[in-house]
């Protein structure tokens, strides 16, 4: 199974920081990659797919980039709301697997 | 609107079964493949099963090892997970999500969850 990296695991940052969180698959997996956030106690919501496509109703501060084996999640412009943990997801080949995630707090 | 209902989870013996269930409404489940995910407590999430609109292809993360069985009945707008033999580490809340479009296999919209609780 491909084997997903994220880094760092947990960050801090402040309101209005530019936040990048980066992940990495063990292959290449082409642009098959989507990222997640999850607030404790709650469903994770999809963000990103197809590692650059922003999901319907996702706030435009989010973006993401890479291709290949490489894959980058960056927020402009920390908003309080954003404070959660994010994962990135491979959907190139089965077993999907998930990266461990990175937890955003506040500084 | 799109909604997932999970029900089914609750506690359970080591080596015992569950069949958890995740009722389907806003959209036509049989046009669209649909995973499981779970997540233990305090840890990430893990997938754990995918299958295809019409049941003809169906995936399983290697840690399943035959315990688990996915499937749905599209005309009940339903899709189910079978867990047998379960361990302490399938304690978890698990999770049904439906693909995000009919050409993109990622899981896009989520249900609550459903927790299962394996304890002697």
């Amino acid at each position: 199974a491909i084997q997903m990296t994220q880094s760092p695991s947990s960050l801090s940052a402040s309101v209005g920081d530019r936040v990048t969180i980066t992940c990495r698959a063990s292959q290449g997996i082409g642009n098959d990659l989507g990222w997640y956030q999850q607030k404790p106690g709650k469903a994770p919501k999809l963000l990103i797919f197809a590692a650059s496509r922003l999901q319907s109703g996702v706030p435009s501060r989010f973006s993401g980039s890479g291709s290949g084996t490489d894959f980058t999640l960056t927020i402009s412009s920390l908003q309080p709301e954003d404070f959660a943990t994010y994962y990135c997801l491979q959907d190139y080949i089965y077993p999907f697997t998930f990266g461990p995630g990175t937890e955003v707090e506040i500084k | 609107q799109v909604q997932m209902v999970e029900s089914g989870g609750g506690v359970v013996q080591p080596g015992g079964s569950l069949r958890l269930s995740c009722v389907a409404s806003g959209f036509t489940l049989s046009s669209f493949g649909m995973h499981w995910v779970r997540q233990a407590p305090g840890k990430g999430l893990e997938w754990v099963a995918f299958i295809g609109f019409d049941g003809g292809s169906i995936h399983y993360a290697g840690f399943v090892k035959g315990r688990f069985t996915i499937s749905r009945d599209n005309s009940k707008n339903t899709l189910y997970l079978q867990l047998n033999n379960l361990g302490t580490e399938d304690m978890a809340v698990y999770y049904c999500a439906k693909d995000l479009s009919y050409s993109r296999a990622s899981p896009g919209y989520w249900g609550q969850g459903t927790l299962v609780t394996v304890s002697s």
